[in-house]
């Protein structure tokens, strides 16, 4: 149980372009989602709160313009990357917390290539 | 605002000997702390967690940690080394009623055959 599933798990785009990653949790529900970054041998940095039917909640210094988040149903969230740069090139992790849990699950990871 | 320290960014241990990676929390609340494990190119996988319920917790693949509250500590070990344990270890820490995570910067262990 508490499955999560990222797609695509590997994308590669050229500059200027949007990128669209998917969050599924598969059997259960997630109130909550949470985007994450993380950098070559770096931790993880969070960079935005999603929850279900209503704005995401972006941490400080993460522009929101440029990482689009939609969380459409207890069960999908999305991350768009619009305009896409080089410098958004890096490994962006999702995360689900089940409903009335304390756990976050977290998905495989999508490598974003920005050429 | 809470915090985790994960002392040692590279440990190697040699297979079968004991494996002990230190992670110690800065909260001004009882927090709720997990371990998570990262192979390359995945995502995390949740090892074990203290919820506030038996100080030792045991997790998946043989792995435990103790809370000590006296040492602010949450140290991760495993008896036996073995080269699937191979991997990078993060430490996180939760405030109850806050739902985010934070992360230590993560300790890559290395398995000497």
């Amino acid at each position: 149980g508490a499955v999560v599933s990222q797609h695509p798990s590997r994308v590669i785009c050229k500059s200027g372009t949007s990128v669209k990653i998917e969050c599924r949790s598969l059997d259960f529900q997630a109130t909550t989602m949470f985007w994450y970054r993380q950098f070559p041998k770096q931790s993880l940095m969070l960079m935005a709160t999603s929850n279900e039917g209503s704005k995401a909640t972006y941490e400080q210094g993460v522009e929101k313009d440029k990482f689009l988040i939609n969380h459409a149903s207890l069960t999908l969230s999305t991350l768009t990357v619009t305009s896409a740069h080089p410098e958004d090139s890096s490994f962006y992790i999702c995360s689900a917390l089940p409903r009335g849990t304390d756990t976050q699950y977290f998905g495989p990871g999508t490598r974003l290539t920005v050429l | 605002a809470q915090s985790v320290t994960q002392l040692g960014s590279h440990v190697s241990v040699s297979e079968g000997a004991l494996v002990l990676l230190r992670c110690n929390y800065s909260s001004s609340v009882p927090p709720y702390l997990f371990w998570y494990v990262q192979y390359p190119n995945q995502g995390l996988q949740l090892l074990l967690k203290y919820t506030s319920a038996a100080t030792l917790v045991k997790g998946i693949n043989g792995f435990e940690a103790e809370f000590k509250k006296s040492e602010t500590s949450f140290h991760l070990t495993k008896p036996s080394a073995h080269m699937s344990d191979a991997a990078e270890y993060f430490c996180a820490v939760r405030n109850f009623g806050n739902e985010k995570l934070t992360f230590g910067t993560g300790t890559r262990l290395t398995i000497i055959p």
